[in-house]
């Protein structure tokens, strides 16, 4: 069953912070965070492993609570950069398939 | 550079037509997917593979089929049993359980 992403579609001012969440209906082994830019390729973002420590580069990081079956990603200043769709993708097991959720539309604007 | 290489970028098919999309990487991955796409919507898993010469149903694999002979190849041929077929369609590969890397993609239409 796929993930559910909340919210569907965000729309923040240059500088203003994003919480993106992502849950699960079935216990969780990882948690993948992707952003893809219109018509392009998705760009892997960062991995969240259970019993792992939250992750994080820059000025976007993600946590897992792996008891709620759930992961936030965390934009902090938003950059007009940061415009685009976020997908997590979940797997149940280390090297299962991941399944992904129907995606997170976040638009900067200046 | 390694990566992973998705041709042709457009691609249009005819009723009745079988049509292959090509995905091809040279990043030494054992684990290779295909994911199909529709405008607004999140990414659906087609068919993958973790081993050559072995693959698996995805979510979606009703008029679809692929073959892995090569750990670098994995194309995937869009049937004439695929209805719908029109959708953008994106290749994918990884070590197991790791990141994935995904291609540019293919774009199908129906002519």
């Amino acid at each position: 069953q796929q993930p559910v992403q909340s919210p569907q579609a965000v729309i923040l001012r240059e500088g203003e912070d994003a919480v993106i969440n992502c849950s699960s209906s079935k216990a969780l082994y990882s948690v993948h965070w992707y952003r893809q830019k219109h018509g392009e390729a998705p760009v892997f973002l960062m991995i969240l492993l259970k019993g792992g420590e939250q992750k994080g580069h820059e000025k976007i990081s993600a946590s897992f609570n792996e008891k709620k079956q759930q992961s936030s990603l965390y934009l902090t200043a938003s950059q007009l950069s940061y415009s685009g769709t976020y997908f997590c993708g979940t797997a149940p097991f280390g090297n299962e398939k991941l399944t992904f959720g129907t995606g997170t539309r976040l638009t900067i604007i200046p | 550079d390694g990566g992973i290489t998705q041709s042709p970028k457009y691609l249009f098919r005819k009723e009745g037509q079988n049509v292959t999309l090509s995905c091809e990487q040279n990043l030494n991955h054992d684990a290779m997917y295909w994911y199909r796409q529709d405008p607004g919507q999140g990414l659906r898993l087609i068919y993958y593979s973790q081993i050559v010469n072995d693959f698996q149903k995805g979510d979606i694999a009703e008029g679809y089929s692929v073959s892995r002979e090569k750990k670098e190849s994995f194309p995937l041929t869009v049937t004439s049993a695929q209805k719908n077929p029109t959708a953008f369609y994106l290749c994918a590969s990884s070590h197991l359980g790791q990141p994935q890397h995904f291609g540019d993609g293919t774009r199908l239409s129906i002519l």
